[in-house]
């Protein structure tokens, strides 16, 4: 299973862009990038994936390098609501057969400040 | 996004009960949940794979007797801990699958008085 690794805190300024940034060296050609994160005492909430090409939603954008080994999560404009932990997840095959397995890491504690 | 509901948000139980948390999918059928729990300042650990009309298939170390979980129509799991300990108190959270896409609970937060 391909891991990931995060800065375990940041901070960031109300209304800058914050850069999440996660490595995942290992990862398979089959294996997308995926983000979440998690406001405190609630349910992890989807952010955004990707396989290689960079992606944009209405809440972030992806940029995953060319390698592939690394990626960023760009929150253009942060706001106090956006302090959570955000998870960097490769998705990982199953054993049972459910492909859709996500295996949590640490996170990145982002803090954002007025 | 699509919607997954917990049931309930919180519960404070007496040792040696048992407690039963739903995970409702509301806008869309799950053929597979997965529950997962979370101690303080820790990240989520996947408990087991809940699977509509078949038998949960749980992680190393996880007590399938302890654990029950039923998947007993594509929009309901449920997980009941049974014989409850202090050691369980912890914050329960489920997902359900939708296409590429995993849906989670706002959780369940269980305290073992």
């Amino acid at each position: 299973d391909a891991k990931t690794t995060q800065p375990p805190s940041m901070d960031c300024a109300e209304g800058r862009a914050a850069n999440l940034p996660c490595n995942h060296s290992t990862i398979s050609g089959n294996e997308y990038v995926y983000w979440y994160r998690q406001i405190h005492s609630q349910g992890p909430q989807y952010i955004i994936h990707g396989l290689k090409n960079n992606e944009t939603n209405e809440m972030a954008s992806l940029i995953i390098t060319e390698d592939r080994k690394s990626s960023t999560l760009i929150l253009p404009h942060a706001t106090l609501r956006d302090t959570a932990v955000y998870y960097c997840i490769v998705r990982v095959l199953h054993s049972g057969g459910s492909n859709y397995k996500l295996t949590f890491g640490k996170g990145t504690l982002l803090t954002v400040n007025p | 996004g699509a919607v997954v509901s917990q049931h309930p948000s919180w519960v404070i139980c007496k040792s040696g009960t048992s407690v039963k948390i739903e995970c409702r999918s509301l806008d869309f059928q799950a053929t597979t949940m997965f529950w997962y729990r979370q101690f303080p300042k820790q990240s989520l650990m996947l408990m087991a794979t809940s699977n509509e009309g078949s038998k949960a298939t749980y992680e190393q170390g996880v007590e399938k007797d302890k654990f029950l979980i039923n998947h007993a129509s594509l929009t309901l799991s449920t997980l009941t801990v049974t014989s409850a300990h202090p050691e369980d108190s912890s914050f329960y959270i489920c997902s359900g699958q939708r296409s590429t896409e995993a849906f989670f609970g706002q959780g369940t937060r269980l305290t073992v008085v």
